[in-house]
């Protein structure tokens, strides 16, 4: 079974402070990841995902297969950053194409 | 273009009452998803379809859910009968098909109380 952990539930950072959001995977197979975001009284939607190796809103992520893992990265954070931010994973057949989401971690910028 | 629809935003209902959740998908999209978002949580699929083919109900508690998306546009979620554990937020998102690049826009949501 393909799962997704995001270890922290609360990230405060300061207004132009690096921020680093943590997300590990367990799949067997070849993963598709992605980074969806819900902003305050908004809609979820996606941020990123990792086969686009794209930098959306100066976010990046890599998908690092050794370490199953997915970080979200931002060097210099807004407060317009400040949202809930979930980590999730599409697998490669059957039932694994689903997307699975992790528990999320809302980020708060300070000013 | 006008997004995910979805009606009602708010729901509260007691134990063992039924419900039904109505959305609209993006015009042209041809694979609708129900998601569950429990509070703490993120979302969980229920059910997908393809037009009014169901791809995946493994996760859908068929004892008490079901769906519909009979003309393979608007789609009705109902929960009969509706137990405590089901308070959540239920989310309707469309894509234009099933392929992997295919982007799932998610709707506002309805937010289930069960008391």
């Amino acid at each position: 079974a393909q799962r997704v952990t995001q270890p922290e539930k609360l990230l405060s950072v300061f207004k132009g402070a690096p921020v680093e959001l943590k997300c590990n995977y367990s799949y067997s197979g070849s993963p598709e990841l992605f980074w969806y975001v819900q902003y305050s009284r908004q809609r979820l939607q996606l941020l990123l995902r990792h086969i686009s190796r794209e930098s959306i809103k100066g976010f990046t992520a890599d998908l690092n297969k050794g370490e199953t893992s997915f970080h979200l990265k931002k060097p210099f954070a807004q407060e317009e950053d400040s949202a809930m931010y979930y980590c999730a994973l599409r697998g490669s057949s059957g039932s694994a194409r689903q997307l699975t989401f992790g528990s999320g971690t809302q980020l708060t910028v300070l000013p | 273009e006008a997004g995910v629809a979805q009606s009602p935003r708010y729901k509260i209902i007691e134990k063992r009452q039924s419900v039904a959740f109505w959305c609209n998908p993006i015009s042209g999209h041809a694979t609708l998803y129900w998601y569950q978002q429990i509070l703490g949580q993120g979302p969980k699929l229920l059910i997908q379809f393809q037009n009014n083919g169901v791809v995946d109900d493994s996760q859908l508690p068929k004892d008490r859910f079901s769906a519909e998306r009979l003309k393979g546009v608007d789609s009705t979620l109902k929960i009969q009968p509706a137990k405590l554990e089901d308070s959540a937020v239920y989310l309707c998102a469309s894509s234009l098909g099933l392929l992997a690049r295919n982007e799932q826009f998610f709707g506002p949501g309805t937010r289930l109380t069960v008391l």
